[in-house]
């Protein structure tokens, strides 16, 4: 078990660029979310899958961002336009749902700044 | 409105001495209720998490917490601190069941120690 872990770990754009995010669950883990997480604030839920399908994505920020899981493993988190307001670190976890003991893992996280 | 407060952005306390994090929500039934550590670098760590039963949760890392529900109230607390604890601690509750999408996220409360 090598933990949930996200690929880059930092990234510097330029406003209107596109960027993408990799995040690999925990083996079995069959869900995935997606997290925003800005200066002095909680975690800031985005959207999650179950196995492939994407099952809560309201919450995405706006059409600019979109997020895939196609295989049901990996992920992609994908920010297009990118706007300076988007800079924060984006938080990727997964769970195993056991009746009412799911617990999430994070990674270590992708620290985006944009230019 | 549902919300987490966690009252104190920074607390410090010295080496081996007691700590308390407070923790206050407001929600309209009796949530679940969990704290999260984040050290820099690292991942979201869950400490522990209170479903139901006994009011009081013993955790990971020496961590324990009551759920107190006449004072809408879940603060951790560890009897003797060590240099390591240094990090930022998350509190957050969520809906009963199978819902961690659903989680409010308190601000943080960064722990600071004093050798």
């Amino acid at each position: 078990d090598t933990g949930v872990s996200q690929d880059p770990r930092h990234k510097i754009t330029k406003r209107g660029q596109n960027v993408t995010f990799r995040c690999d669950p925990i083996s079995e883990h069959n869900r995935l979310y997606w997290y925003r997480q800005t200066l002095g604030q909680g975690p800031e839920f985005l959207t999650y899958f179950q196995n492939e399908a994407q099952l809560e994505k309201s919450r995405l920020l706006s059409d600019r961002f979109s997020a895939e899981r196609p295989k049901g493993s990996f992920s992609t988190l994908e920010i297009q336009r990118t706007e300076q307001g988007d800079s924060a670190m984006y938080l990727c976890a997964s769970s195993l749902p056991l009746a009412a003991q799911e617990t999430q893992y994070f990674g270590p996280g992708t620290r985006l700044l944009v230019l | 409105a549902q919300s987490v407060t966690q009252p104190d952005i920074h607390i410090t306390v010295s080496e081996g001495a007691s700590l308390e994090l407070r923790c206050n929500y407001s929600y309209g039934a009796t949530p679940y209720l969990f704290w999260y550590v984040q050290s820099p670098g690292q991942g979201l760590q869950l400490l522990l998490k209170y479903f139901s039963g006994d009011t009081l949760v013993q955790g990971i890392k020496g961590f324990e917490a009551e759920f107190k529900r006449s004072q809408s109230s879940f603060n951790l607390r560890k009897p003797s601190v060590h240099w390591s604890d240094a990090a930022e601690y998350f509190c957050a509750v969520g809906p009963p069941g199978d819902s961690n999408y659903q989680l409010i996220w308190g601000a943080g409360t960064k722990l600071i120690i004093k050798p």
